[in-house]
Formats: structure tokens, sequence, C-alpha cells
């Protein structure tokens, strides 16, 4: 079965400091996506990347292809940041746009 | 604003009861999907849709149903034939461009 692993499971920050998640996946995609889960619950998009880079303000996260994996890079990080964060990726091949997911990492930014 | 509603967000019921878990979208996306999440464990595809009048089940179907009568809508009902229904269930919709998510119903069954 095609996994996607993230680490680490749990982190906790200072504010202020540069925080990476680490995502990596076995097989072949077609598109991987970052997600951010707040404690109520609900589910924000924060990338959708097939290769290279992006940034969106604080956030920044990169793809490489040829070793099936993905960071996902917070500066100047904030107790606002605290949620869980959602690797999950489309396999090449895969029907419609089914998403598989990794288990998340919790991340906690104490003033 | 065009988005995800999943209503309602916490929901209480018997064992043995069925139960409908609603979901509906206003971005005019054809794919729509039902997740379950449990603590500890990643999304795990229940069913989803498509298209209209069309649906496949997913990973963890056994003891769900849905429908898509509509393009707006994907109701997810949880028969009493699942084992387990305690659990977070969250709605998502998407085009090529990426995917949008519901806020999630918390179910719980006493």
């Amino acid at each position: 079965k095609n996994e996607v692993e993230q680490s680490p499971q749990n982190l906790t920050a200072q504010e202020g400091e540069f925080i990476t998640i680490n995502c990596s996946y076995s097989v072949g995609i077609s598109a991987l996506h970052w997600l951010q889960q707040h404690p109520g619950g609900g589910i924000v998009s924060l990338f959708m990347l097939s290769s290279g880079k992006k940034k969106h303000g604080r956030l920044i996260a990169t793809i490489n292809i040829q070793e099936k994996h993905s960071s996902l890079h917070i500066t100047a990080s904030h107790p606002r940041d605290s949620a869980v964060y959602i690797c999950a990726v489309i396999y090449s091949g895969a029907g419609s746009y089914q998403l598989t997911f990794g288990k998340g990492t919790k991340l906690s930014v104490i003033p | 604003d065009g988005g995800i509603t999943q209503s309602p967000k916490y929901l209480f019921r018997k064992e043995g009861q069925n139960v409908t878990l609603s979901c509906e979208q206003n971005l005019n996306h054809d794919a729509m999907y039902w997740y379950r999440q449990d603590p500890g464990q990643g999304l795990r595809l229940i069913y989803y849709s498509q298209i209209v009048n069309d649906f496949q089940k997913g990973d963890i179907a056994e003891g769900y149903s849905v429908s898509r009568e509509k393009k707006e809508s994907f109701p997810l009902t949880v028969t009493s034939a699942q084992k387990n229904p305690t659990a977070f269930y969250l709605c998502a919709s998407s085009t090529f461009n990426g995917y949008t998510f519901g806020s999630g119903t918390r179910l719980t069954v006493v």
C-alpha cells in the first residue's frame, strides 16, 4: 500500500523559531498538498505543488521529485501557527484526484 | 463566498440508529469526497463522487451510504451496520486546481 510518512509527529517551538516539517512518499505522484488543521477540525489547503517551491507569507513548501520528499517551512513562527499540518499526495494514475494522507504533524508554538 | 458547508458540527446518536451528515458546496466542483478521521490516523476515504448520480467506494465504505442527486450536495449516511461510527467526518470537493474542505462533523454514538 502506498504510504505517506511525516516527521516529526509532534513539534514544540518557541515563538520566532524556524520550523521544518518533512513528508516522504513511496511512488510517483502527480501532486502534493500541504494542509493545515486547527483544533476545531476544519482543514485549510496551504499549498498544492508538483515541482520546485512555493511561498505564501511566512510559509514555504518545497518538493524534490527524485527523492520523493517535500518540506514545509515556517519562518518567524507565531503561536497562531499552532495546528496540525498534514501532507497528502495524489499518486500518478489515481482515480479522480484522490488524496492519500499522512498522519499529520502537531505543531505547538509557545510565546 | 464559495465554500463547503457541513452540518451539524456535533452530532450525538444512539447505537443502532442511522444518521445522515450533510455536505453542500457552492464552488461548482464536480468531484466530492467523504473522509473519516480517527485519533492518530490519517484521513481515510469513505466514498467519492466525480459526477452527479455516480459515486464510488473508497477504502472504508462498509456501513456507509451516499447519494449524489445534485452537483451541490453529497450527503453521507452512517448506518447501523458501521461497527465503530464515532469519529470526525470531513467532506471535500476538488477540481484540477486543488481541494476545498468543510469544517467537519464530529459524530458520537452512545
